[in-house]
């Protein structure tokens, strides 16, 4: 089976805090993301990685960094954490044929206070 | 602009009723559409996917889906609804460079 893992199911920071949510797949995917789920607005794409050491932005990037170093691992990177980020943090990843398919982790809630 | 609209934010049915999750989206070319569910607690779990050929596909767990290109609508059904399907549905296309446009989700709730 697919899996993809995250460092924390449940994390809670202070505003102003530098935030890392690890993300690691054990299938060899080539393509990975981070997604935000708030609730209404269904998931929208923060980064994606279609490589090591290669990234893109999603459509709300603003405010996140990340990083791939190896092909299994996807960190996303909240530089200066805001109570405007408090949500739950979805990582996924994807082979780089044309199946589609995202494999999803069970997710990171962040609460920022 | 691409899109994906989920109409109802939650349904409730009873156990052993029918089911109906609709869908439509917004895309220029042949889309390629999924649904996803997710669990109380877990991540999205792929449950079907249209890329071409038969309109109507089925998918895991007793679903199907009919896609119908003239009412740009690709809607999940299922027959018998289980108490285990209380969950979270989402439908997406793919939206091409890597991105997947997703809905903003349907809840289900089952009473027995």
């Amino acid at each position: 089976d697919v899996k993809v893992t995250q460092s924390s199911r449940y994390l809670v920071k202070r505003t102003g805090e530098k935030v890392f949510l690890e993300c690691v797949q054990d299938m060899d995917h080539e393509n990975m993301f981070w997604y935000r789920q708030d609730p209404g607005l269904g998931l929208r794409l923060i980064y994606f990685s279609y490589d090591v050491k290669m990234k893109e932005k999603g459509d709300i990037p603003e405010g996140y960094s990340v990083s791939r170093e190896k092909k299994e691992r996807f960190s996303l990177i909240l530089e200066s954490a805001s109570t405007n980020q408090t949500s739950m943090y979805l990582c996924a990843s994807r082979p780089g044929d044309s199946t589609y398919e995202q494999y999803f982790g069970p997710g990171t809630r962040l609460t920022v206070t | 602009a691409q899109s994906v609209t989920q109409p109802d934010i939650h349904i409730t049915v009873s156990e052993g009723a029918s089911l109906e999750l609709r869908c439509n989206y917004s895309y220029g070319a042949t889309p390629y559409l999924f649904w996803y569910v997710q669990s109380p607690g877990q991540g999205l779990q792929l449950l079907l996917k249209y890329f071409s050929g038969d309109t109507l596909v089925q998918g895991i767990k007793g679903f199907e889906a009919e896609f119908k290109r003239s009412q740009s609508s690709f809607n999940l059904r299922k027959p018998s609804v289980h108490w285990s399907d209380a969950a979270e549905y989402f439908c997406a296309v793919e939206g091409g460079g890597f991105k997947t446009i997703f809905g903003a989700g349907t809840r289900l709730f089952v009473k027995a």
